[in-house]
């Protein structure tokens, strides 16, 4: 069973603090993501990595940084938080296949507060 | 325009009730068509995928893409209590990345 882990599922910051968001999989999957969740807003991609120390922006990077020093961890890192970075954080991962689709697993998500 | 449009809902049906879920789109490129399910404070788990246009059963689900709509549904048969969720639709073309719809609230009331 593939499995994905956030290493919060509440996290309440300061503004200006630096908020470190973990992410890990235990399948050994090439590709992983980091979105946030906000009503009425969906899902929106934030950045996404396709291997070990590569990185691409997704549609919202601006006050967000990635870390993947290892395959099977992807760290999203809040410079400065900001109060309209309170938000559901979910990472995923998915294996890169012999086609270009490839099912997306989930983490049970990290409720971040900015105060 | 936002490549893929969902109606949020929320959408309320009685336990047995079909329920017709449904998504537009506007990239032609979009070959990969998915539903998610999501319960509360929980993440998405996929439910469905189809590949270009067509049906696909499983079960109580059917989901249908007609690419010459850009237009993709998702039926569910005999609803229960526990198929209470938001339902996310998905798109990808070549890419690695996903497109996803903002989400329809569904409950299903007993």
């Amino acid at each position: 069973d593939v499995k994905v882990t956030q290493s919060s599922r509440y996290l309440v910051k300061r503004t200006g603090e630096k908020v470190f968001l973990e992410c890990v999989q235990d399948m050994d999957h090439e590709n992983m993501f980091w979105y946030r969740q906000d009503p009425g807003l969906g899902l929106r991609l934030i950045y996404f990595s396709y291997d070990v120390k590569m990185k691409e922006k997704g549609d919202i990077p601006e006050g967000y940084s990635v870390s993947r020093e290892k395959k099977e961890r992807f760290s999203l890192i809040l410079e400065s938080a900001s109060t309209n970075q309170t938000s559901m954080y979910l990472c995923a991962s998915s294996p890169r296949g012999t086609t270009a689709y490839s099912e997306q697993f989930f983490g049970p998500g990290t409720r971040l507060t900015v105060l | 325009q936002k490549e893929v449009e969902q109606d949020p809902g929320p959408l309320s049906v009685p336990e047995g009730a079909i329920v017709s879920l449904n998504c537009t789109y506007s990239n032609s490129a979009f070959q990969y068509f998915m539903w998610y399910r999501q319960y509360s404070r929980k993440g998405p788990e996929l439910l469905m995928y189809t590949y270009s246009s067509g049906n696909k059963e499983d079960g109580r689900f059917t989901a249908q893409v007609d690419k010459s709509s850009k237009y993709i549904s998702l039926f569910i048969r005999d609803s229960q209590p526990s198929d209470s969720a938001t339902y996310l639709c998905a798109m990808g073309d070549s890419g690695y990345a996903l497109n996803f719809g903002k989400g329809t609230s569904l409950l299903v009331t007993p």
